[in-house]
């Protein structure tokens, strides 16, 4: 079974720093292209950052909001994939999803979407 | 960035009912497109790719059309399980977007 389960999240300070873990099993882990997609309270989703697969030597995508304080990153030998952030703000409580992005053709022409999700975790910044 | 602007942010209907959900994108992404169910506390789900093609255990009540700018989901026949609420995803260029998302809800 194909699955993702997020930890790490908690209470943390503003200006602080916490790091989010992906635990990703029953599937190729380093074939994938892997997300952190986030949610405010209340809010609707806004995505965070990508990993590429091993093909693409595991490069990485910023929102630019997140961009020089949020860092993905993994781990193949753990099947991890894990969400560093610094500098924490307020704005930046939300429960963090990773989600797995599957490659499927079309016409040709490769389509990289998310197709599997972890249950969250809930990361609050407050003093 | 590309803007994904859905419509309507909510709507109420009843079961049976066909339900209708458009997303439109501020440029041309082709067939970029994802959407996405989710209920109250839980994860997003998975149900269309490529704007029309339905991922593995979706129901066929649900559909995706449209490319270029303009996209709509149906769901043909509104069941008890499917109140939720419902989000579009560009996946053509960076930074990937979101629509703000449709809640349907029991008439």
């Amino acid at each position: 079974e194909v699955q993702l389960v997020e930890s790490g999240g908690g209470l943390v300070q503003p200006g602080g720093s916490l790091r989010l873990s992906c635990a990703a099993s029953g599937f190729a882990f380093s074939d994938h292209y892997m997300d952190w997609v986030r949610q405010a309270p209340g809010k609707g989703l806004e995505w965070v950052g990508r990993s590429r697969n091993k093909a693409n030597s595991y490069t990485t995508q910023y929102a630019a909001s997140m961009k020089g304080r949020f860092t993905v990153s993994r781990d193949v030998s753990e099947n991890s994939l894990y969400l560093q952030m610094n500098s924490l703000r307020t704005e930046d409580t939300a429960v963090y999803f990773c989600a797995r992005a599957q490659l499927r053709y079309f016409d040709g022409l490769s389509h990289y979407s998310m197709d599997v999700w972890g249950k969250g975790t809930t990361v609050t910044v407050s003093s | 960035d590309i803007q994904m602007t859905q419509s309507p942010s909510s709507l109420s209907a009843s079961v049976g009912d066909r339900v209708i959900i458009t997303c439109r994108a501020s440029q041309n992404i082709n067939n970029y497109l994802a959407w996405f169910q989710q209920k109250p506390g839980k994860a997003p789900k998975s149900l269309i790719s490529a704007a029309s093609s339905l991922q593995s255990g979706v129901p066929s009540k649900f559909s995706g059309s449209g490319s270029g700018t303009d996209f709509t989901l149906t769901i043909s026949s509104l069941q008890p399980e499917d109140f939720a609420t419902y989000y579009c995803q560009q996946y053509k260029d960076y930074p990937l977007t979101f629509g703000g998302g449709t809640k349907v809800e029991i008439k």
